[in-house]
């Protein structure tokens, strides 16, 4: 079982390039979120999707954008990338809260480290 | 804004002693999660405590949820050096907006020296 792909792995951005980030879940998990973790800072919502075709804003989803075209595929992107954005950046999937074995419990990927010049 | 405040930030310690990690709110959680992550990966369920007071043991690892639910505490005996990590508490909503959604603690960087 694959889990939680994320790619690319490490990315370097000159300040206003784009990109988006890919995450890819196997497990036919409802929900799937992005966090952004800093030092110090823990781990801090982006935005959310619980289910095809819907997304919601997390705690800091300001300078991101999300589609979640198929359940199994939730895509993070930056349209202009500023250094403020220079983070490490997980992919996470759960059941629906309430009906999972495991009460909300997130499979996480192995994240993406993006440095902004 | 839920918040949750974990202490403390670091620790380091020898390889046997015990330690704690405690994980505080205000507010009531549905459950607390807790994780652990190691360097370039993501985090990793350990266990998730759903009634308040409850108590879990996970082989030297011992997790409690408040009678109230708004605070936790991870106890681990006789630490190893393979217990070196990040470990993180996750508050999940109780209700309304914040249903379901998990709010993380800062964490705790544990280094157990052999």
């Amino acid at each position: 079982n694959a889990g939680v792909t994320q790619t690319p792995k490490f990315r370097v951005l000159k300040t206003g390039q784009s990109m988006t980030l890919l995450c890819a879940q196997d497990m036919n998990h409802e929900y799937m979120y992005w966090y952004r973790q800093d030092p110090g800072m823990g781990l801090r919502l982006i935005h959310y999707s619980v289910g095809e075709g819907t997304t919601a804003k997390g705690e800091v989803p300001d300078g991101y954008n999300v589609s979640r075209l198929k359940k199994q595929n939730f895509l993070l992107g930056l349209e202009s990338a500023a250094p403020s954005q220079t983070s490490v950046y997980f992919c996470a999937s759960s059941f629906i809260p309430g009906t999972g074995g495991d009460h909300y419990g997130y499979t996480f990927g192995s994240g993406t480290r993006l440095t902004v010049v | 804004t839920q918040l949750l405040e974990q202490s403390p930030q670091f620790l380091s310690i020898q390889e046997g002693e015990n330690l704690t990690v405690y994980c505080n709110s205000s507010s009531v959680f549905s459950s607390l999660q807790w994780y652990r992550q190691e360097p370039g990966e993501g985090p990793v369920l350990l266990v998730t405590v759903v009634t308040g007071g409850e108590v879990k043991k996970l082989k030297r690892l011992t997790f409690q949820f408040g009678d109230a639910r708004k605070d936790s505490s991870l106890h681990i005996t006789a630490a190893q050096p393979g217990d070196t990590g990040l470990y993180l508490c996750a508050g999940a909503g109780a209700g309304g907006t914040s249903y379901g959604k998990l709010t993380f603690g800062q964490g705790t960087i544990l280094t157990v020296h052999p």
